[in-house]
């Protein structure tokens, strides 16, 4: 079945400074990757979607100098969350759409950012 | 505004019984309708899902129940396991951006 790995599963990071998460679809290629946030006990939030070779699209309340959203290939795609404050820690999860199924969905396993 | 509405917010049930979670949309144009299973510190994984042309999907021990007229749809767990006790996500899509909403989820504890 499709397999997105996600990296890294936890990170520490001291405010001020940026973090990098990584998604990448390991055997298909995902034209179209969203990323989400979910605090403790809610659910998934989308933050911005993202399609290869163009800009992301972002939801709306969402910090785009923030959360900055790379698709550069047709299987990667990364999240760097600048200048990261506590109010930043969350859990972060990719998705990324196989465009040769058309609701083919497949989640990565999150990241779970604490800002100290 | 939650565009998919999830109930209720947690239940306990005892081993070997039925679990049932409920959700409620008003986009029509939704045409895709999955369920999740997510652990905790770990990313959704997909259950079952059912598109608006079936009024039922049974996949083992899970089944969708689709009401189109009413914009209802729900997931049965059958002869319910610990290892069941997660948290289950309905969510829905249209064509249009793909974008999945997420209902606010519903916590599901089984005692043995």
């Amino acid at each position: 079945g499709a397999v997105v790995s996600q990296h890294p599963s936890r990170v520490i990071c001291k405010s001020g400074t940026s973090v990098k998460i990584e998604c990448r679809s390991l055997d298909f290629q995902a034209t179209t990757m969203f990323w989400y946030r979910q605090f403790p006990k809610q659910s998934l939030m989308l933050m911005a979607t993202s399609n290869e070779g163009s800009k992301a699209t972002y939801e709306q309340g969402v910090e785009k100098d923030k959360f900055l959203i790379n698709h550069a290939s047709l299987t990667l795609s990364t999240l760097t969350v600048t200048s990261a404050h506590p109010e930043d820690s969350s859990f972060y999860i990719c998705s990324a759409r196989d465009p040769g199924r058309k609701y083919g969905y497949t989640f990565g396993s999150g990241t779970r950012l604490t800002v100290v | 505004q939650q565009q998919v509405k999830q109930s209720p917010q947690s239940l306990i049930v005892q081993k070997g019984g039925i679990s049932i979670i409920n959700c409620a949309y008003e986009n029509t144009a939704f045409d895709y309708f999955p369920w999740y299973q997510q652990f905790p510190g770990k990313g959704p994984a997909l259950l079952i899902a059912i598109r608006p042309d079936v009024s039922e999907k049974k996949e083992g021990r899970f089944t969708i129940s689709f009401n189109k007229s009413a914009k209802q749809f729900s997931l049965h767990i059958m002869d319910s396991q610990p290892g069941d006790s997660a948290t289950y996500f309905c969510a829905a899509s249209g064509a249009g951006d793909y974008k999945l909403s997420f209902g606010a989820g519903t916590t599901v504890t089984v005692r043995a």
